[in-house]
């Protein structure tokens, strides 16, 4: 199994919803990563988790809040988010120096 | 920190070989990685590079010079399909933080 999978695939909420991006893999990868990916743009690196433990946040708005329940799983939790917010949201996980593999992303609208 | 710097477009004739050029400032450089991306799909990995030199994978070559910053991937015999973004991305030593560039669109015509 080399697939990342991210649920749901699209998402439109309000600005004061509170929803929750999944991401899983069964690749037994100890990094998981979340990226932010506008229209014509690369991805942004927001959170990366380490042995389940958050080693890196990107400065990231506290409306973002990632959690990782255990070495497969991978959530972001997604609170009071601004139209601004909208975009692609891709995982990713990999050995510790490994390349990454990507799920399809989930693409949020916020209105 | 990381700076990663890459051209943005080039279009190129079916058949033809391209070259994508990207170099990087880093303050820990633990590799160098090339990932393509079709319009509204995930980046797919394509290469990785640690060591000077050149990786050689089917139609795909990347090269990379540490003592320059630099890394090129090379594409031969260009088919439409590899009509794509191409990302460089620079991995830091020590917090797994792998950082994008911009990217350089590819565009094949017949």
């Amino acid at each position: 199994d080399t697939e990342v999978t991210q649920t749901p695939k699209h998402l439109v909420m309000g600005m004061t919803n509170k929803k929750s991006l999944k991401c899983e893999q069964h690749m037994g990868h100890r990094a998981m990563y979340w990226y932010k990916q506008k229209a014509k743009k690369p991805p942004e690196l927001m959170f990366v988790y380490s042995y389940e433990k958050l080693s890196i946040n990107e400065s990231v708005p506290s409306r973002f809040s990632p959690e990782c329940p255990n070495s497969s799983l991978l959530n972001l939790h997604l609170h009071a988010l601004q139209p601004e917010d909208s975009a692609l949201y891709l995982c990713a996980s990999s050995q510790v120096n490994g390349e990454l593999f990507f799920g399809e992303g989930s693409r949020l609208t916020v209105l | 920190g990381q700076n990663i710097d890459q051209p943005t477009e080039m279009t190129a004739t079916e058949g033809a070989i391209v070259q994508i050029n990207c170099t990087y400032q880093t303050s820990g450089f633990n590799g160098l990685f090339w990932y393509q991306q079709h319009a509204g799909e995930a980046p797919t990995f394509l290469s990785y590079n640690v060591l000077d030199g050149l990786e050689e994978k089917g139609r795909f070559s990347s090269f990379l010079s540490r003592s320059k910053g630099y890394s090129y991937l090379l594409l031969k015999e260009l088919q439409m399909k590899d009509s794509a973004s191409y990302l460089c991305a620079v991995r830091n030593r020590g917090n797994n933080r792998l950082a994008f560039g911009k990217g350089n669109q590819v565009v094949v015509i017949p």
